[in-house]
């Protein structure tokens, strides 16, 4: 079965880097997409993008500016930074597999972006 | 604002069938049969219950089924129980973006 870990800090000030870290178990990470995902507290889920394990990758338009998603077979890691974050960024995060529908997640991450 | 329309909230009394819609465009829902929907209980992770518009996996119950006509996809649970009260979401690749779309959620609550 597996499983999904995300890592990172839970506080972020504004304007500088989200980075975060997803790590998989339980099963291989090749062959298949990872994918990002947050949910602001009490509104709901929005995609922000997914790898492939070749380091394909494809964004949401909206947050593609400012985002970087990144694979490590090696590590069986993907992770993901954000630049230039601001307090509507905060949110719990959450990794999972797949890329239109997603079978595993991660328990999420709250970060908070505040001074 | 959403790219896909859910109504804000559903409810039935145990037992009943519900159906919760999802509205979309002729770029996302209307073109093709990429719609997943999730189950999201209060402080818990989201559950895939659907994927491409009808298939579940493993686990689900049959209690969960879905469809699609034109450019709205249509989740129903029928045999309403007290457990699938929860927040639905459902989510659409779109080609207008080449990127992936979710409703705003519905907010499902058991009489």
């Amino acid at each position: 079965q597996v499983q999904l870990q995300e890592s990172g800090p839970g506080l972020v000030r504004p304007s500088e880097t989200l980075s975060l870290t997803c790590s998989v178990s339980g099963g291989s990470i090749t062959n298949d997409y990872w994918s990002w995902l947050r949910q602001p507290p009490g509104k709901g889920l929005e995609w922000i993008a997914y790898v492939f394990h070749t380091g394909t990758t494809n964004y949401n338009p909206s947050l593609k500016s400012r985002v970087t998603i990144s694979i490590d077979t090696s590590k069986k890691e993907f992770s993901l930074n954000m630049i230039s974050v601001t307090a509507a960024d905060t949110a719990v995060y959450y990794c999972a597999r797949g890329a239109g529908w997603y079978d595993h997640w991660g328990q999420g991450t709250l970060v908070t972006v505040s001074s | 604002q959403s790219a896909l329309t859910q109504p804000a909230s559903v409810s039935g009394s145990p037992g009943q069938s519900i159906t919760i819609s999802c509205t979309g465009t002729s770029s996302d829902i209307g073109a093709f049969d990429y719609v997943s929907w999730y189950q999201q209980h209060p402080g818990k992770v989201p559950r895939l219950i659907l994927y491409d518009v009808s298939n579940r996996p493993s686990g689900v119950s049959t209690r969960f089924s879905g469809s699609k006509s034109g450019n709205t996809a249509s989740l129903t649970i029928s045999g309403l129980q007290a457990e699938d009260e929860a927040d639905y979401y459902c989510n659409s690749y779109t080609s207008s973006t080449t990127s992936y779309v979710f409703g705003a959620g519905t907010k499902v609550t058991v009489l």
